[in-house]
């Protein structure tokens, strides 16, 4: 399979924790990477191979795995989080196929 | 520094011919992946293709083969990706961006160009 689902949005308050979801049949045998997506801006890669913050990203940002599911979690979350995130993963049987989640907007109330 | 500048804003009309680029600096061009994702408008991002420059091999989203074209001028260090007959639904914004070395995802992303298909 080729799917990855993620939940629509994500509410939080300023300070508190925002996790947010990503599941796949084929996540176990292949990467995760989550991208952060600003209004009017092209997406940037957050976190690479399920668990690596890639370089300048806030430690407040992390992501886990278990099973069919990785979740990208950002801990103390600021106004300047919100955005949508989506994650990737590639083919089971053909990695060179990406595929994207739907995305998530984050909302910070 | 890491660079892909793509190509203006297109309007077009449905069934026009349509190539947009995206040229990269900062590293060699021939040697990492460089795809192409739709988003269309208030939606989420869409894997169409890559390509590796060095030697044009090419995959495609079952989604969108024979439906595009991605192709490379190594010349310029510049990818391209063209329609032959433009449909109202290929109205969306699309981006370039690097795979990672070793790795399947981008790490560097064009600024992205808008493109309107409108008769």
């Amino acid at each position: 399979s080729s799917g990855l689902t993620q939940p629509p949005s994500v509410s939080v308050s300023p300070g508190q924790t925002a996790r947010i979801p990503c599941s796949g049949e084929d996540l176990p045998q292949q990467y995760a990477y989550w991208y952060q997506q600003k209004p009017g801006q092209a997406p940037v890669l957050i976190i690479s191979k399920d668990t690596e913050r890639t370089s300048e990203i806030p430690e407040r940002f992390s992501g886990s795995t278990s099973g069919t599911t990785v979740t990208l979690t950002i801990s103390g979350v600021q106004a300047e989080d919100e955005a949508d995130y989506y994650c990737q993963s590639t083919n089971n049987s053909n990695p060179y196929i990406m595929f994207f989640g739907g995305g998530t907007k984050l909302t910070v109330l | 520094e890491v660079q892909l500048v793509q190509s203006g804003a297109e309007v077009k009309k449905p069934g026009e011919s349509l190539k947009i680029s995206c040229k990269a600096s900062g590293y060699t061009f021939t040697n990492q992946w460089i795809g192409w994702v739709r988003q269309k408008p208030g939606k989420g991002l869409e894997w169409m293709g890559v390509i590796y420059p060095g030697d044009s091999d090419t995959r495609y989203s079952p989604s969108f083969q024979g439906q595009v074209t991605i192709s490379v001028d190594k010349s310029i260090n510049t990818a391209f990706l063209q329609w032959d007959s433009l449909k109202a639904s290929d109205s969306a914004k699309y981006y370039c961006a690097r795979r990672t070395d070793h790795l399947f995802s981008f790490d560097s992303w064009g600024q992205g160009t808008l493109v309107t298909v409108s008769s």
